[in-house]
């Protein structure tokens, strides 16, 4: 039971222009969201979070957008930056708990 | 400053055999995780400590698995009877899990692979 799904294995921005990763999940018990990017042979490194009572959260370049109503969460990355090509995992954890659930990855590449 | 460090980076291994991997979390982190990541998969939770209470173990897939945390920091998991399957990375983390939000800071990982 895939509970954080993210259905794009990969997407292919050009330099500049606006990423959007999308990321869907089941279980309305979740209320707390994060991101996490990841490069070749490392771990995993912590973007950006949302709390279930907000519907936007914003760093920098980054923005993170969350719909309770239709269990959705993205992640807008803008201008994109050849940097930025990486794998973005969603990961969502519910009240109380503290293990993280994540989805499978999108594979970001941005094009110069 | 030291982030977590996990080792072996790489481990090959013979089916049937037993495996275990380091984890060293950040210093002053009470919170440690064991997440795997299969091939083309996302990061799979496998047992969580917290301090002296009783792990989580909710997320180990069976019996032959088992982890535990020295002193309150370094961590080792144990994979016995090893199996074609078991073949990923596997990632620790730590945090400070002062309350919620808290973020989990994550080692390389150990690439497992089982012949």
């Amino acid at each position: 039971d895939q509970q954080v799904k993210q259905n794009s294995p990969s997407l292919s921005v050009q330099e500049g222009r606006i990423s959007i990763l999308n990321c869907d999940y089941t279980n309305s018990m979740f209320d707390y969201f994060l991101w996490y990017k990841k490069y070749p042979a490392e771990g995993p490194t912590f973007l950006i979070s949302i709390s279930s009572i907000k519907d936007k959260n914003e760093d920098g370049r980054f923005t993170v957008f969350l719909n309770k109503s239709a269990k959705h969460l993205s992640l807008h990355i803008v201008p994109s930056q050849p940097g930025d090509s990486a794998v973005y995992f969603c990961a969502a954890r519910t009240q109380g708990a503290q293990k993280l659930v994540f989805g499978q990855g999108t594979r970001l590449t941005i094009n110069p | 400053g030291a982030g977590v460090s996990q080792s072996p980076s790489n481990k090959v291994t013979e089916k049937g055999k037993d495996v275990e991997l380091r984890c060293d979390p950040i210093s002053g982190h009470t919170a440690l995780y064991w997440y795997r990541q299969s091939l083309g998969q996302g990061l799979e939770f496998l047992i969580y400590f917290q301090g002296n209470s009783a792990p989580d173990k909710s997320g180990l897939p069976s019996d032959r698995f088992s982890a535990e945390r020295t002193g309150g920091s370094v961590s080792t998991l144990t994979i016995q009877r090893t199996q074609q399957e078991d073949s990923a990375v596997y990632l620790c983390a730590s945090s400070e899990n002062r309350g919620r939000g808290e973020t989990q800071y994550f080692g390389p990982g150990t690439r497992l692979l089982v012949l």
